[in-house]
């Protein structure tokens, strides 16, 4: 069963504005990654962030991560239409297993 | 980076046949690869772990003699829908773990309509 929740489940903003996205789970994690999938496509890793480390930067993106409210945040700085697309946050599982998120689906007006 | 290549990324096929994905990791060797369905605007469901050499693990509630799945090499796993139905009728998505990275490279999925 999945563990992890993202809100919003949908995010609509114009080019140029930050969007954030947001992840809970609920059991302990040693990382926690950022998925991006485009409609009827599969998904492109973005970033992974592991259990020590509280922020995380590329490019564009910057992730957070706090363990004690078992929470990460995704934000997407200056969006592009091209940003379009549904991100997925996903936990570490036992057996090599990724659990996957709800997920937030993000359009981006231009 | 990884590159990982699923095929056919679409199949129509009739009530009552059976359909092979494949899934091949085209730079890299891929000991264990993972067998994802997704329904539209939902999020992925692991379906299976496919580990090359040995008998796939599967997930609770999916049925491994309907989803047949075979890693018969380190860059090659394939998925088998038996006797297919409607309700099988989903989006298919396989990946593959390189090394011991947690990072998951994705195929680009399968789209697959059970008439």
């Amino acid at each position: 069963s999945q563990q992890g929740e993202e809100d919003p489940q949908a995010l609509s903003i114009q080019e140029g504005e930050n969007a954030t996205m947001n992840c809970s789970y609920k059991t302990s994690i040693n990382n926690l990654q950022w998925y991006r999938q485009n409609s009827g496509r599969g998904l492109v890793h973005l970033i992974l962030i592991r259990s020590n480390e509280r922020e995380k930067h590329s490019g564009r993106l910057r992730v957070t991560l706090d363990t004690s409210k078992k929470s990460s945040s995704l934000l997407i700085t200056a969006s592009r239409a091209a940003d379009t697309a549904s991100y997925f946050c996903a936990t570490d599982g036992y057996g090599n297993k990724l659990v996957f998120g709800a997920g937030t689906i993000l359009r981006v007006k231009s | 980076g990884a590159v990982v290549s699923q095929h056919p990324s679409r199949v129509i096929c009739k009530s009552g046949t059976s359909v092979k994905i494949e899934c091949r990791s085209l730079d890299f060797q891929a000991t264990t690869m993972f067998w994802y369905r997704q329904f539209p605007k939902q999020s992925l469901m692991l379906m299976a772990t496919s580990n090359e050499g040995s008998k796939a693990t599967y997930e609770q509630g999916v049925e491994k003699d309907k989803f047949l799945i075979n890693h018969a090499s380190l860059t090659l796993s394939t998925l088998t829908v038996t006797s297919a139905h409607p309700e099988d009728s989903s989006f298919y998505i396989c990946s593959a773990r390189l090394g011991r990275l947690d990072i998951q490279y994705f195929g680009a999925g399968t789209r697959l309509s059970v008439l």
